[in-house]
């Protein structure tokens, strides 16, 4: 089946400063990403579409400047939390969406367990 | 999306069938049932979908009422492994609309 991946799969990092996140599809092409965060005991939450070469849609609530969303290539999409604080603390995911065959089925990356102190 | 119904938790012995239920009630008609489950601190993990008819494969087996309006996810020899938390979505199949996790069903598992 198709694989996307995420780096890293954990980090930990201080106030103020900023973590980006990467998610790639490893087999297969994806036009569309999407990112997802999760609290404790929570659902998983959209934060954002990410389309190859245009700009994000932001579910509303979600701070656009806060969240830089990256869609360079068809495999890769980052994910920049600007000066992170510890609410920003979560677990977030990503899923991408298949090109071919038509099947447009998303597939979830393993997530991204981010603390900050 | 429609939204869906599910219960908070269950639980189920190992070795025995564990029947997850679901209401889709305002489904409409080109839209399928899917089923994702959740397993501690790992990215959702795909497990079958469907329209109208039961589906199987090699994960559970889907179980749709004629009406549509709910349907019953079965896994049909629990493990422990099986523990997670499991979520039904309805939309529509083969398109690029975003998915939108409700609050699942906390399934545990008994040794």
């Amino acid at each position: 089946g198709a694989v996307v991946s995420q780096h890293p799969s954990w980090v930990i990092c201080k106030s103020g400063t900023s973590v980006k996140i990467e998610c790639r599809s490893l087999d297969f092409q994806a036009t569309t990403m999407f990112w997802y965060r999760q609290f404790p005991k929570q659902s998983l939450m959209l934060m954002a579409t990410s389309n190859e070469g245009s700009k994000a849609t932001y579910e509303q609530g979600v701070e656009k400047d806060k969240f830089l969303i990256n869609h360079a290539s068809l495999t890769l999409s980052t994910l920049t939390v600007t000066s992170a604080h510890p609410e920003d603390s979560s677990f977030y995911i990503c899923s991408a969406r298949a090109l071919a065959g038509g099947s447009n089925e998303q597939f979830f990356g393993p997530g991204t367990r981010l603390t900050v102190l | 999306d429609a939204k869906t119904t599910q219960p908070p938790s269950m639980d189920c012995a190992e070795g025995r069938a564990a029947n997850l239920p679901c209401n889709h009630s305002t489904i409409s008609g080109n839209e399928y049932v899917y089923w994702y489950r959740q397993i501690h601190s790992q990215g959702p993990q795909y497990i079958i979908h469907g329209l109208k008819n039961n589906e199987t494969n090699e994960m559970a087996s889907l179980i749709i009422t004629e009406d549509r309006k709910s349907s019953t996810l079965i896994l049909p020899h629990a493990t422990l492994r099986d523990t997670a938390v499991y979520y039904c979505i309805v939309r529509v199949a083969f398109s690029a609309s975003k998915i939108i996790f409700g609050s699942g069903t906390r399934l545990s598992i008994r040794p």
